[in-house]
This record gives structure tokens, C-alpha cells and sequence, in this order.
């Protein structure tokens, strides 16, 4: 069974621009959760989407944004980037919404700002 | 809201040795636990968890951790430490509601030195 798939691995930005990286849960999986991790604040919850609605929203600016489509794949979109979100962004699927299950991560897509 | 502390960046232990990586959590209600280890350059992968039941909670290579409820802790623990085993590892909670996204410290990072 393949695993989580995030594209693109790595990609690199200038300051002002916009980005849009994807990811493409475990078969089955209807449950989408996109984590930011940098050095020194561990990982952040981005968002958490489930059946194309959006179950839960960090504390990002609104820059940051996402969806989710009707085969479960994912996108989120981060506009007018800042030296700041240089990061790893990361996904992780889940079967459903479920309080106990584990999240499958995905490698990741390191960003880089320039 | 829930939170994870994580008191220690580093834990240095010679191989053979018992391991331990701390972990405090802060929740309403009862607490879903887990723990996740990364290794560099890749996603997390899913160790173990606590959901109800046995306060001592086995998982994957060996790893074990106790859930103390007085003491609102998760540590991590392994009788004898491998080199294989240096990584950065993640505890990470949610509350029983059904409602909120996993929330993760910020990481202990684990060396295990021949």
C-alpha cells in the first residue's frame, strides 16, 4: 500500500511570491492534517480537513490556506511568503476523523525562502 | 486548549543503556497520548500510544511509555538503548472530545553514542 505522497519535495522562493504544495493520502484514508515544522518551534497544526470540510484551523495568518478535494487529496497554498515560513510543511492522512487513531505522515516538503 | 512539554532539546545515553525521553501534557478531560520518532530527512513515524486501559503502553522497536495521570506524564522509555535509535522524537496529545487536531511538543532529540 503506498504511503502518503507530498509534492513537491523541495522547492525554493522568493519573498512575495506564492506557493501550493500537495499531498495524496494512504488508499482509503479520508482524513487530511498538514503540520509546519521548523527548528525551533517543533511541529504547528496548520489544518485538518475531512471529507472536504475543514475540521480545524491553527493559528496561521490567512495567508495560509488549504482544501481538500472529493478524492481526499490535499492542497495548501501559503501567498505573499515571508522569510519566516521557511519550513518543513507536512502532511499526515488518517482512516477518518478518529480521536484514537495514528496519523500517517507523509516526507514532506521543505520550503525554502529566499 | 491542550499543550505538550517536552522539557529536554538533547538526550545523550551511551548504547546499552536505559533511555528515557520526558513528556508532560495538559488537556481537558481524558487525554489520547502518542508518541512519534523522526529520522532525518523523513516523515514522522507513529511508536505508540495511550488511549485507556494499562498505564504502561508498549510499541514498536522496543520502545515502551507510562502514562501517569497524577502526574499528567507520558515518558518515553527503552531498557536498552541502540545507536539506531538516535533520532528526534515527538510526544503529542488530544482530547477525548473528538473536536480538536493532535497537538505535538517540540521535540527531544536522542543520541545514542557507541
Amino acid at each position: 500500500k503506498a504511503g502518503v505522497t507530498q509534492t513537491p519535495r523541495y522547492l525554493i522562493k522568493t519573498r512575495g511570491q506564492q506557493v501550493t504544495l500537495s499531498c495524496s493520502p494512504i488508499s482509503g484514508h479520508r482524513s487530511v492534517s498538514w503540520y509546519q515544522q521548523t527548528p525551533g518551534q517543533g511541529l504547528q497544526f496548520l489544518f485538518e480537513y475531512f471529507s472536504e470540510t475543514q475540521r480545524n484551523k491553527g493559528n496561521f495568518p490567512g495567508r495560509f490556506s488549504g482544501r481538500q478535494f472529493s478524492n481526499s487529496r490535499s492542497e495548501m497554498n501559503v501567498s505573499t511568503l515571508e522569510l519566516g515560513d521557511s519550513a518543513l510543511y507536512l502532511c499526515a492522512s488518517s482512516l477518518v476523523a478518529e480521536d484514537t487513531g495514528e496519523l500517517f505522515f507523509g516526507e514532506g516538503s521543505r520550503l525554502t525562502v529566499l | 486548549a491542550q499543550s505538550v512539554a517536552q522539557p529536554e532539546d538533547q538526550v545523550n545515553v551511551a548504547e546499552g543503556n536505559p533511555l528515557t525521553v520526558k513528556c508532560t501534557y495538559s488537556v481537558s478531560g481524558n487525554p489520547y497520548l502518542f508518541w512519534y520518532v523522526q529520522y532525518p530527512n523523513r516523515g514522522l513515524q507513529f511508536l505508540l500510544k495511550y488511549i485507556t486501559g494499562d498505564n504502561l503502553v508498549k510499541g514498536s522497536y522496543g520502545f515502551e511509555a507510562e502514562f501517569n495521570k497524577s502526574q499528567t506524564s507520558f515518558h518515553l522509555k527503552k531498557p536498552s538503548a541502540l545507536v539506531s535509535d538516535s533520532a528526534l522524537y515527538f510526544c503529542a496529545v488530544r482530547d477525548n472530545t473528538g473536536n480538536t487536531p493532535l497537538v505535538f511538543g517540540k521535540g527531544t532529540r536522542l543520541s545514542v553514542i557507541a
